[in-house]
């Protein structure tokens, strides 16, 4: 069981450009979410589904997009990425939304 | 809207000692969980111990403890026969079956002595 995978696992992206971050679980789990973390810093929830096909937002989603066309996939995109994104990226996922989280190992993206 | 609070940013500890990881949340439920989780210099965060607000009694997982204070809205966490390889970052997190989402603190990082 691979629990939840990540990609890519890093990248360097121009400013400008559009990038979809993958998520994949295989816990059949109703809930997912993605989250950012700038460098010593905590986590900030960005968006978030309950299951799948409804989103929300979380506390900085603007700059971001997110679908849940089923219940394994949670991709999250960058439309037209800037330096203020520079972080690392965890998907995470959860049976219910009040149950524990199962984190991904995180993608490090740097926006030049 | 709940809160979650960490007010210690950075705690060290000396190999083998005990230390204590303070953590205050604000809610106005009743029914809630609250975990701890942690994450090393590898950035895999994992789940460290789990408490359900109606239950009185303190979880435990082996070295892991919690002093759960309802009353308080305090749920520290306590490391035991601390090793090198807990050091890390540690998280305090907050839930309830009405939020849609866990609230999580802004993390204490814990340096481990040798």
């Amino acid at each position: 069981i691979a629990g939840i995978t990540q990609a890519p696992t890093s990248q360097i992206l121009a400013a400008g450009r559009r990038m979809t971050l993958r998520c994949t679980q295989d816990m059949r789990h109703n809930a997912m979410y993605w989250y950012r973390q700038d460098l010593g810093l905590g986590l900030r929830l960005i968006h978030y589904s309950n299951t799948a096909g409804t989103t929300g937002k979380g506390e900085v989603p603007d700059g971001y997009s997110v679908s849940r066309a089923n219940t394994d996939d949670f991709p999250l995109t960058l439309a037209s990425a800037v330096p203020s994104q520079t972080s690392v990226y965890f998907c995470a996922s959860s049976a219910y939304p009040w149950e524990t989280q199962y984190f991904g190992p995180g993608t490090r993206l740097l926006v030049l | 809207a709940q809160t979650v609070t960490q007010s210690q940013p950075e705690m060290s500890v000396q190999e083998a000692e005990t230390v204590t990881l303070s953590c205050t949340y604000d809610t106005s439920e009743s029914d809630y969980y609250l975990f701890w989780y942690k994450q090393p210099p590898s950035r895999q965060m994992i789940l460290v111990i789990r408490q359900e607000a109606y239950k009185q009694q303190n979880a435990t997982e082996n070295r892991f403890s919690v002093n759960f204070q309802k009353a308080a809205k305090s749920f520290s966490l306590k490391i035991s026969d601390s090793q090198l390889g807990d050091a890390a970052m540690y998280f305090c997190a907050y839930s309830n079956t009405n939020a849609g989402k866990s609230t999580f603190g802004d993390g204490t990082t814990l340096t481990v002595k040798p």
